[in-house]
């Protein structure tokens, strides 16, 4: 059964530096997403992305965080100057279309110190 | 603006009996409704979904929701409970203009007792 698989599974950076997230969505899928869970808190929708460009994002995607679809099967989140309070579980999904169903990769566990 | 409450943050359940785990949302207008499930180290797999049509709607491993409009919930439904449901599970909306711009509830923790 076609997954969307995340790497790594678990991220160590310190305060400051640069981190990218990376996806591989499912292979026909259109849509992409980033959504992240601070523990102990909800999971919060980030940023979607379609036909290259981002579609919608939150109010916590700021000008820290940018995302890229480098080639085709690659979709990639990149922080550029950690905080703390960036620390959370980061989980990519993919859909086939606008109005279809999400599924989820297994997340990658940030931790910023 | 949109919210989705899980008011059960743990539930526990012995194996064998029927569980009900409830959701209630606050939203303009019917939204798209979701239920996912989170087992330890696993990502967010979806039980099922609710976009039209039907107001029970089945899922996977035995899983139904009921979708009623007039209490803005979608309580998720299983007769009989296994040991390996055990797991966290998150009821999710999404308005129809996009339905993946998700919003989660809390989760709510789901034990077994053997």
């Amino acid at each position: 059964e076609p997954e969307v698989t995340q790497t790594p599974s678990h991220q160590v950076t310190q305060m400051g530096q640069e981190v990218i997230l990376r996806c591989v969505p499912i292979s026909n899928h259109l849509y992409f997403y980033w959504y992240r869970q601070i523990l102990g808190q909800k999971v919060e929708f980030l940023v979607s992305f379609y036909n290259n460009e981002i579609s919608e994002k939150s109010e916590i995607f700021d000008d820290q965080f940018s995302v890229e679809r480098p080639d085709g099967s690659n979709f990639t989140l990149k922080i550029r100057s950690t905080k703390l309070e960036d620390s959370a579980m980061y989980f990519c999904a993919s859909s086939l279309g606008e109005n279809t169903e999400a599924f989820f990769g297994q997340g990658t566990r940030l931790t910023v110190v | 603006a949109q919210s989705v409450t899980q008011p059960d943050i743990h539930i526990t359940v012995s194996e064998g009996a029927s569980l009900e785990l409830r959701c209630n949302y606050s939203y303009g207008a019917t939204p798209y409704l979701f239920w996912y499930v989170q087992s330890p180290g696993q990502g967010l797999q979806l039980l099922l979904k609710y976009f039209s049509g039907d107001t029970l709607v089945q899922g996977i491993k035995g899983f139904e929701a009921e979708f009623k409009r007039s209490q803005s919930s979608f309580n998720l439904r299983k007769p009989s409970v296994h040991w390996s449901d055990a797991a966290e599970y998150f009821c999710a909306v999404g308005p129809r203009e996009y339905g993946n711009k998700l919003v989660f509830g809390a989760g709510t923790i789901l034990r077994v007792k053997s």
